[in-house]
C-alpha cells in the first residue's frame, strides 16, 4: 500500500511569505501529526489532527497552523515566514485504535527561507 | 508524557552487536516503548515496539526489565548502513500519540 506522501519535497521562500505543505496519510489512517526538524532543536511536535479536529498542539507560535480534511489529508500553513522556520517538516500518520500505535512518516518537505 | 534519556552518540564497528539503552523513569502503565531509526533528510522509520520483557523481529531486539524504567535496543551484527539516529519513544496509543517526545536521539556511527 502507498506510504505517507508529502508535497512539495523542496521549496524556497523569502521572509514574510507564507507556505502551505500537504500530507496524504496511509489509507485508513485517521491521525495525522506534524513535526519540525532542525539541527539545533531536533524533532519537535507541531500538532496532531484526528477526524478533522486538532487534538494536540505543540509549543509553536500561532503562525503555524493546520487542518485536516474529511479524507484525512492534512495541510499545514506557516505565515509570515522567518529565517528560523527553515527546516525539514515531517508528517506522520497512524491507525489510531486500542493498544499501541505506530507512526509512519513521510519523506518530509524541506523548507528554506531566505 | 514520559520523557526519555538516551546517549547522544555511539560508535561501533561492522559485525558487532550494538546496545542502545533508553531511560524512561516516568513511564505509565499504558505506555508502550517504541524505537525509530532515521537517516539524513528522511522521516523516522519504525524499528520495534514492546511493552515488557523481550521482543524480537527481523532487524532488532528490545529488552525491557520488569520495572519498565528503561529499555535496550539491540542491533545484531551492525553494518555501515545502520549508521543513523535512533529514537526511543514512550507513550500510549490513544490521544497522546501525537505528542510523543522524540528528543535528540542517539547518533550511531558504524565504522568499517
Amino acid at each position: 500500500k502507498a506510504g505517507v506522501t508529502q508535497t512539495p519535497r523542496y521549496l524556497i521562500k523569502t521572509r514574510g511569505q507564507q507556505v502551505t505543505l500537504s500530507c496524504s496519510p496511509i489509507s485508513g489512517h485517521r491521525s495525522v501529526s506534524w513535526y519540525q526538524q532542525t539541527p539545533g532543536q531536533g524533532l519537535q511536535f507541531l500538532f496532531e489532527y484526528f477526524s478533522e479536529t486538532q487534538r494536540n498542539k505543540g509549543n509553536f507560535p500561532g503562525r503555524f497552523s493546520g487542518r485536516q480534511f474529511s479524507n484525512s489529508r492534512s495541510e499545514m500553513n506557516v505565515s509570515t515566514l522567518e529565517l528560523g522556520d527553515s527546516a525539514l517538516y515531517l508528517c506522520a500518520s497512524s491507525l489510531v485504535g486500542r493498544g499501541a500505535n505506530v507512526l509512519t512518516f513521510g519523506a518530509g518537505s524541506r523548507l528554506t527561507v531566505l | 508524557l514520559a520523557k526519555t534519556t538516551q546517549p547522544i552518540s555511539m560508535d561501533s564497528y561492522e559485525g558487532q552487536e550494538v546496545n542502545i539503552t533508553c531511560s524512561h523513569n516516568n513511564i505509565a502503565t499504558n505506555d508502550y516503548i517504541t524505537w525509530y531509526q532515521q537517516f539524513p533528510s528522511q522521516g523516522p522509520r519504525f524499528i520495534i515496539q514492546g511493552y515488557k520483557t523481550k521482543v524480537t523481529n527481523e532487524v532488532a531486539s528490545l529488552f525491557i526489565p520488569a520495572d519498565r524504567k528503561s529499555s535496550t535496543l539491540s542491533l545484531p551484527r551492525v553494518s555501515l548502513s545502520d549508521t543513523a539516529v535512533y529514537y526511543c519513544l514512550v507513550g500510549d496509543g490513544g490521544s497522546t500519540l501525537g505528542r510523543l517526545y522524540f528528543g535528540r536521539g542517539t547518533q550511531l556511527t558504524v565504522w568499517p
